[in-house]
């Protein structure tokens, strides 16, 4: 497609259960992250792809998120057992190689209520 | 560490004129870029500018110009000539090569700029 899609843009889940966030990156674009956007915070780093590299988890708060990247396309970020503090903007973003152009989703708004 | 210090939580501008928003980084590595994006209300990140660490000049990108100071590690944006549609959320954002081998953008708080008509 013509940018990255996430989907859904909002997702509203009870506490503990469990969500799947999808981001479609562009076309060709090799490199993935996901990010976090906390109410009035800026980003923070969750996850990177590259390729068929292992991707870096270096970022992920807790074992209760994980990631996976099917095909070197679609990225899904799922969250076991979501507490109140996991509501945020989920943020993915694609680029042709690392380190430059990265293009961001317009982002899945998560509230656990 | 990487880090991104944005010093200005809101800005306010009036229409028309210029700002600068500020932005220090620290790194040790000498290999980096620094980005400018744009975070209107509606949540999208749209990218604005970009700075090499290698980069000589200034960048530039129609009304956004980057003063990127080398030694003093800042890297200070530049509006010119506002519009209101220039109120948003300004990130300014890092890129480097992480210990764990992949590129990593890390980012400021941000700036809230609000244009006055």
């Amino acid at each position: 497609g013509a940018g990255v899609s996430q989907s859904p843009s909002n997702k509203v889940t009870e506490k503990g259960k469990d969500v799947e966030l999808r981001c479609d990156p562009i076309s060709g674009h090799t490199a993935l992250y996901w990010y976090r956007q906390s109410l009035g915070q800026g980003l923070e780093f969750l996850i990177y792809f590259q390729g068929n590299s292992a991707p870096d988890k270096s970022g992920l708060p807790s074992d209760r998120f994980s990631a996976e990247r099917t095909g070197g396309s679609v990225s899904t970020l799922t969250i076991q057992r979501t507490q109140q503090e996991d509501s945020a903007v989920y943020l993915c973003a694609s680029s042709a190689r690392g380190g430059y152009g990265y293009t961001f989703g317009s982002g899945t708004r998560l509230t656990v209520v | 560490a990487q880090k991104i210090t944005q010093t200005q939580p809101g800005m306010f501008v009036q229409e028309k004129e210029a700002v600068t928003l500020d932005c220090t980084y620290d790194t040790s590595d000498p290999s980096y870029g620094l980005f400018w994006y744009k975070q209107p209300s509606s949540g999208e990140m749209i990218f604005l500018i970009y700075q090499g660490s290698y980069d000589q000049q200034n960048a530039t990108e129609g009304r956004y110009s980057l003063n990127f100071q080398k030694a003093r590690k800042s890297a200070n944006l530049v509006i010119s000539a506002s519009q209101l549609g220039d109120s948003a959320m300004y990130f300014c954002a890092m890129s480097f090569f992480s210990g764990a081998g992949s590129y990593q953008l890390t980012f400021g708080k941000g700036t809230k700029l609000s244009v006055i008509p």
